[in-house]
């Protein structure tokens, strides 16, 4: 089975614009979990929908959001983009009715200039 | 909310030694504790986890202990070999709350030399 898959793997953005990213979840897995790594430092919480519904929403300015699709996937979007978002974005899916394990995709690497 | 603690931030070892890395947590809501193995590169991958209801469990060369009462958990990889090296993760979360969250440590790069 493939595991979570996300793209793009990097993606190189001007200050002031907007990204999407995407992440397809690990087949039966309904739930997903956006983090952001910065360089140096453990993976912060997002975001994490589950069944398409917001679960929960980690300290981040509204510029960003996400969304889920009715298969499962996801894509987190950021508007106005800053230098300070230049980070490794991580998206995370799990078997909520199975083990409370997380299982991670291996990220998108954003670099904003 | 939870805040995690990672000690050390570094660690090297010899090949063959014991590497021990310690966490700490705030929120005693927190149940599931689980460690993440990051290679250059790649996402976190979870190498064990422990519930809150278990004080230790062990996967062969690795093992993850859990004093609930002072809100320690510690990883363990006894003779370590060279494909240990990589940053560690700690983990806190409460999985039966609403957006059940993990909340990380800062990370320990672990050092295996030969």
């Amino acid at each position: 089975d493939a595991g979570v898959t996300q793209s793009p793997t990097h993606l190189i953005k001007t200050r002031g614009q907007q990204v999407t990213l995407r992440c397809s979840p690990i087949s039966g897995h309904k739930s997903v979990s956006w983090y952001q790594q910065v360089l140096g430092q453990g993976p912060q919480f997002i975001f994490q929908y589950y069944e398409k519904e917001e679960r929960g929403r980690g300290n981040f300015p509204d510029r960003f959001s996400a969304r889920q699709f009715p298969n499962y996937s996801s894509e987190l979007n950021v508007n106005a983009l800053l230098l300070g978002d230049s980070a490794l974005y991580l998206c995370a899916s799990r078997d909520e009715t199975g083990g409370w394990g997380y299982t991670f995709g291996s990220g998108t690497r954003l670099t904003v200039v | 909310g939870e805040n995690v603690e990672q000690h050390p931030s570094t660690l090297s070892v010899q090949e063959g030694d014991s590497a021990v890395i310690k966490c700490t947590y705030s929120d005693s809501a927190s149940n599931y504790f689980p460690w993440y193995k990051q290679e250059l590169g790649k996402g976190p991958q979870l190498i064990i986890d422990i519930r809150s209801n278990v004080g230790e469990k062990k996967d062969q060369r690795i093992a993850v202990t859990l004093n609930k009462t002072a809100k320690h958990f510690s990883l363990h990889i006894t003779e370590t070999q060279p494909e240990d090296s990589a940053v560690y993760f700690c983990a806190a979360s409460s999985v039966k709350a609403a957006g059940n969250k993990l909340t990380f440590g800062g990370g320990t790069r672990v050092l295996v030399k030969p």
